[in-house]
């Protein structure tokens, strides 16, 4: 299947720093990528969607401000946390989807962030 | 809108039994898609197995199938011949092709194997 990645796979920052995820297809491009939160234990939420060289569409209640995303190409999409707050600390995934696939959606290996 | 519902927290199954997961949904949507994904505990999203909506036969990807009920509007997984490697979370998930034609997530299962 196709391959996702994602850089770094874990970061610890202070709070008050930005941080950047970066989100790849390495061998497809992706029209569409999504970014997801995951609680410990818990259920994938998912934060925005973002279509290649147009503004990503984020879900109710997620705050774009903090929470910016860029999908630049169609390969690369990244996601920035902005004056990031111990409660951002969490699991990031990101999802890429295969222009004008019926279904194939492909996850990538997720980021821990750690904000003390 | 969709939701997706995952009553099972926890299962357990002995080594090379069976076992089936649970998961109903909730749309109004007509054409849409089933999914289930396994996350191991390095937090990579797998995925298992695909059913449509239009499907009329049910799903099955080796090990994998899915017993697609669609009156009922459930769509569990069965493993069968677990192996220990199985031991993960499990998600049920949905995406409708209509309208914002995103992919939403059940609350998982987790799964032990038992040896």
């Amino acid at each position: 299947g196709a391959v996702v990645s994602q850089h770094p796979s874990r970061v610890i920052c202070k709070s008050g720093t930005s941080v950047k995820i970066e989100c790849r297809s390495l061998d497809f491009q992706a029209t569409t990528m999504f970014w997801y939160r995951q609680f410990p234990k818990k259920s994938l939420m998912l934060m925005a969607t973002s279509n290649e060289g147009s503004k990503a569409t984020y879900e109710q209640g997620v705050e774009k401000d903090k929470f910016l995303i860029n999908h630049a190409s169609l390969t690369l999409s990244t996601l920035t946390v902005t004056s990031a707050h111990p409660e951002d600390s969490s699991f990031y995934i990101c999802s890429a989807r295969v222009g004008g696939s019926a279904y194939e959606q492909y996850f990538g290996p997720g980021t821990r962030l750690t904000v003390t | 809108a969709q939701k997706i519902t995952q009553t099972q927290p926890g299962m357990f199954v002995q080594e090379k039994e069976a076992v089936t997961l649970d998961c109903t949904y909730d749309t109004s949507d007509q054409s849409y898609g089933l999914f289930w994904y396994k996350q191991p505990s390095s937090g990579e999203m797998i995925f298992l197995i695909y059913q449509g909506s239009y499907d009329e036969q049910n799903a099955t990807e080796g090990r994998y199938s899915l017993n697609f009920q669609k009156a009922r509007k459930s769509a569990n997984l069965v493993i069968s011949a677990s192996q220990l490697g199985d031991s993960a979370m499990y998600f049920c998930a949905m995406r409708a092709f209509t309208g914002a034609n995103n992919l939403f997530f059940g609350t998982g299962t987790r799964l032990t194997v038992i040896p």
